[in-house]
């Protein structure tokens, strides 16, 4: 079975570093990864996907991710937080190539972006 | 404009009594699938529908129930809800293939009192 962990359900930057969110994952088959954000009280947003091109994905707002394989890791980077980006993050892996496509979601992590 | 919509955004239902969340979209996609998404929690999907293909994740609880009358609308019935099933649920469409995008709507808040 496909799983998918966040290490760290809050990660606290302030404006302007560096922010780090991490994802590894479990799957036998080779994984289609997602990231997602999430503004309170609305639904998900996709940030990047990576399906089995290149390995560094990127994506919308300066956001990207690296498929690490060796690591089963997809961790979410941006090089500058913006005050915009404090929001609940998911990293969710797909069943694969099958007819469903349906996401299994890690735990998620809070960005908290400090002045 | 938003291409997923669901409505209520905002519910409030008694304790037992029957409640039905609605989802249309705009895209002309073939899978719908519903999610709840309980407080600090994970997305947890409850089932979902490629065209009229009905499929229910194993531990659903028989109280939730769908209903997808054509390619642009796909409700929740909820037959007796209890104070366990406040959440937020959200409905979300793709087409055709696994690589594609899954959209999501703004999402429908339960509250059950």
């Amino acid at each position: 079975a496909q799983s998918v962990t966040q290490l760290g359900s809050h990660v606290s930057v302030s404006e302007g570093a560096l922010v780090l969110l991490r994802c590894n994952y479990s799957s036998s088959v080779p994984p289609y990864l997602f990231w997602y954000v999430q503004y309170p009280n609305q639904g998900l947003q996709l940030l990047l996907k990576y399906t089995s091109a290149a390995t560094l994905v990127k994506g919308i707002n300066d956001f990207e991710a690296e498929f690490k394989k060796s690591e089963t890791s997809f961790h979410l980077t941006k090089p500058s937080a913006h005050m915009s980006d404090a929001a609940e993050y998911f990293c969710a892996v797909s069943e694969g190539p099958g007819n469903t496509g349906k996401l299994i979601f890690g735990q998620g992590t809070t960005l908290q972006v400090k002045p | 404009d938003a291409m997923v919509i669901q409505n209520p955004r905002y519910q409030v239902t008694q304790f037992g009594k029957p409640v039905t969340l609605s989802c249309s979209q705009t895209l002309n996609h073939n899978v719908m699938y519903w999610y709840q998404q309980k407080s600090s929690q994970a997305p947890k999907l409850l089932f979902h529908y490629y065209d009229k293909d009905f499929n229910n994740e194993a531990d659903t609880p028989d109280n939730f129930q769908s209903r997808r009358p054509n390619t642009s609308f796909c409700f929740l019935d909820i037959r007796s809800p209890g104070l366990g099933d406040a959440a937020m649920y959200l409905c979300a469409t793709r087409a055709g293939g696994a690589l594609n995008t899954i959209y999501f709507g703004e999402g429908s808040w339960l509250t059950v009192v």
